[in-house]
């Protein structure tokens, strides 16, 4: 099946500092990437989608400035969370959307998600 | 817009009895339904789906049949175990639109007892 890998896990850092989560598949292109954030005990929040090669698109009330994303290859995507905030600590996931996978469904493939804590 | 509602949780059963968690969902299309499955510490897993009205998914003995004339798309699951303990999410896509996210539930936890 597809696989989607995420890295790191887990990472804890000084505020101010930034952060870089990595987003890959593993055994498929993904043209589209989707990067969620989720709050304990909360559902998942949209935070911005990724198209291979475009700038990604925002949801409302997401800093672009903040959470920079990067959909370079069509199996790689990055979140950087720039001058990262206590309050930036949460559990972040990504999915990816295979290529050609269109038909009657649109099936995602979740990562394992990176749980961020910023100190 | 779009959005999917499910009961609110948490769910207590003790093991080897049934399930049921309830989701409805409103769409302007014509969306494709899904079940995740988040066990503690780890990321979402798809449980099962279904893609057009009248079908059924299952997957380890869960099923939801995706029911248009309800909007629903309840989970089932006849006995359950302590290792189906998670938070399950109801969520929607709409088909055939590419590069559309999911639309998810806001969870609902399951705790099963022995």
């Amino acid at each position: 099946g597809a696989v989607v890998s995420q890295h790191p896990s887990r990472v804890i850092c000084k505020s101010g500092t930034s952060v870089k989560i990595e987003c890959r598949s593993l055994d498929f292109q993904a043209t589209t990437m989707f990067w969620y954030r989720q709050f304990p005990k909360q559902s998942l929040m949209l935070m911005a989608t990724s198209n291979e090669g475009s700038k990604a698109t925002y949801e409302q009330g997401v800093e672009k400035d903040k959470f920079l994303i990067n959909h370079a290859s069509l199996t790689l995507s990055t979140l950087t969370v720039t001058s990262a905030h206590p309050e930036d600590s949460s559990f972040y996931i990504c999915s990816a959307r295979a290529r050609g996978g269109g038909g009657s469904y649109n099936e995602q493939f979740f990562g394992p998600g990176t749980r961020l804590t910023v100190l | 817009g779009d959005s999917v509602t499910q009961m609110e949780g948490p769910v207590t059963l003790s093991e080897e009895a049934f399930l049921t968690i309830n989701c409805t969902y409103t769409a302007t299309g014509y969306p494709s339904l899904f079940w995740y499955v988040q066990y503690p510490g780890e990321g979402l897993q798809l449980l099962l789906k279904a893609t057009k009205a009248d079908d059924k998914g299952s997957n380890k003995g869960f099923e939801a049949t995706y029911r248009k004339e309800t909007t629903s798309f309840h989970l089932e699951k006849g006995s359950v175990q302590v290792s189906d303990s998670a938070v399950y999410f109801c969520a929607l896509t709409e088909a055939n639109q590419a590069g559309t996210a999911l639309i998810f539930g806001k969870g609902t936890t399951l705790s099963v007892s022995s």
